[in-house]
């Protein structure tokens, strides 16, 4: 099973908004509506941001908001700011044989 | 509030083995499910294992099936990954993760990791 596709890196100023795609297959992506979205800090835990392709926990700010069409799902981070730089994840549930398939990751940088 | 603390790390020669120990607090750790995801140096994630909140019924990702064995203690409030045969693909990061059984499919709270270096 291959990673789910991200682009290696995306950049934006400060409030500007950024997307990220997370393209996969329809065992995946398209198959399911599990994606799922993770916020990276190098050396620190991951941190769910976004679960059930849309959904928000509580304590995530609205800026960041998910979607998907067919099999490419996106993570949209509105109003950019510092601290949203980090490495980003999304993932899928891909079945009872494969289960979970993450993406290869995107350094958001912040200009 | 919710922590997950993995230890155990080290490093180990090909061929040997590990046992990982992930110590949760902050939540009803019996009622969660949990799995183990890995990040290899340079690499992004990779689910490894899952074991649901009664324990019966593990899932592995083929890299490490037949090797690995995860496993739980609810009493101890403690997750386990037993790690044998190990060669110097399984070098990474490991982090235990819940899965909230209200909220299913996705990882809500990971750990901070343990490395596992695997060289001779």
């Amino acid at each position: 099973q291959s990673a789910l596709t991200q682009p290696r890196s995306v950049s934006g100023s400060p409030g500007q908004s950024v997307t990220i795609s997370c393209t996969g297959t329809s065992s995946d992506v398209g198959g399911y509506n599990y994606v799922s979205w993770y916020q990276h800090h190098p050396g620190k835990a991951p941190k769910l941001m976004i679960y059930d392709v849309s959904k928000r926990p509580s304590g995530v700010p609205d800026r960041f908001s998910g979607s998907k069409s067919g099999n490419t799902a996106s993570l949209t981070i509105s109003g950019l700011q510092a601290e949203d730089e980090a490495d980003y994840y999304c993932c899928s549930y891909a079945g009872r044989y494969i289960h979970y398939v993450f993406g290869t990751g995107t350094k958001v940088t912040v200009l | 509030q919710v922590q997950l603390v993995e230890s155990g790390g080290g490093v180990v020669q090909p061929g040997g083995s590990l046992r990982l120990s992930c110590a949760a607090s902050g939540f009803i750790f019996s009622t969660y499910h949990m799995h183990w995801v890995r990040q290899a140096p340079g690499k992004g994630l990779e689910w490894v294992s899952f074991i649901p909140s009664d324990g019966r019924g593990q899932l592995y990702a083929d890299s490490v099936k037949g090797r690995f064995t995860i496993s739980r203690d609810n009493s101890k409030n403690t997750l386990y990954l037993q790690m044998n045969s190990l060669s110097a693909d399984d070098t990474a990061v490991y982090y235990c993760a819940t899965e909230n059984p209200a909220v299913l499919k996705s990882f809500d709270y990971w750990g901070q990791g343990t490395l596992v270096t695997v060289s001779s």
